[in-house]
């Protein structure tokens, strides 16, 4: 299994701010993803970080709004850029077992912004 | 294009009083089903893949069950620790790493 550190855990931010979070997996992993999660909701795709190349964002996400780095196989950032109170979610980080068999995630950044 | 349907959307149960989840899916060939627990403002825990119908995977008070589809998560005699939310998702055989979740079941155990 691979262990998925994030950070920050929760933080509360102002409205036209920015934040970057951090994810950190215990072994290098090929497939690494950002999801976002709305109150309430299921689990949002936002991109895929790709290693050495520019992520895969997903319909209605773009990379002004989210940008990702991918540095190398263990680790990645998602930065929410001008935040507003609809940015309020938990966003997580997640990663694909060799032969995509199990997905694990971390344990999420929750973020308000205020 | 993948689909998952999980039921009910709560459920709330007396400590004790076993109960089923319900995750109804449809897929181009699947290549693995999850099951995740989440507690509140967490990430999803992994719980169990399960690979082809027929299969079976036990941890602690908990089963999940495949079949071509749906997969059923039971819960024997639960206890109030086991309340939050249970994910599903599928991974078709259509070359992505994406899998499709459903919505959850939100499960309250009352002591």
């Amino acid at each position: 299994s691979a262990v998925i550190s994030q950070k920050p855990s929760r933080d509360i931010c102002q409205r036209g701010t920015s934040l970057t979070i951090q994810c950190q997996v215990d072994s290098q992993v090929t497939m690494m993803f950002w999801y976002r999660q709305q109150p309430g909701q299921s689990l949002t795709l936002i991109a895929t970080a790709n290693q050495g190349s520019e992520a895969t964002y997903e319909s209605g996400f773009v990379i002004d709004k989210f940008p990702i780095s991918r540095p190398n196989l263990t680790f990645s950032t998602l930065t929410v850029s001008n935040m507003s109170p609809e940015d309020s979610s938990i966003y997580l980080c997640s990663v694909s077992s060799s032969g995509g068999n199990t997905i694990y995630f971390g344990e999420g950044s929750w973020l308000t912004v205020v | 294009e993948d689909q998952v349907t999980q039921s009910p959307e709560a459920l709330r149960l007396q400590e004790g009083e076993s109960s089923s989840l319900n995750c109804s899916y449809t897929v181009s060939g699947l290549r693995g089903l999850f099951w995740y627990r989440q507690d509140p403002g967490k990430g999803p825990e992994f719980l169990f893949t399960l690979y082809s119908a027929g299969e079976e995977k036990e941890k602690e008070r908990l089963k999940a069950t495949l079949t071509k589809k749906e997969s059923f998560l039971h819960i024997t005699a639960p206890k109030p620790e086991d309340s939050a939310t249970y994910l599903c998702a599928v991974l078709g055989s259509g070359g992505s790493y994406i899998p499709t979740f459903g919505r959850g079941t939100s499960l309250i155990v009352h002591p």
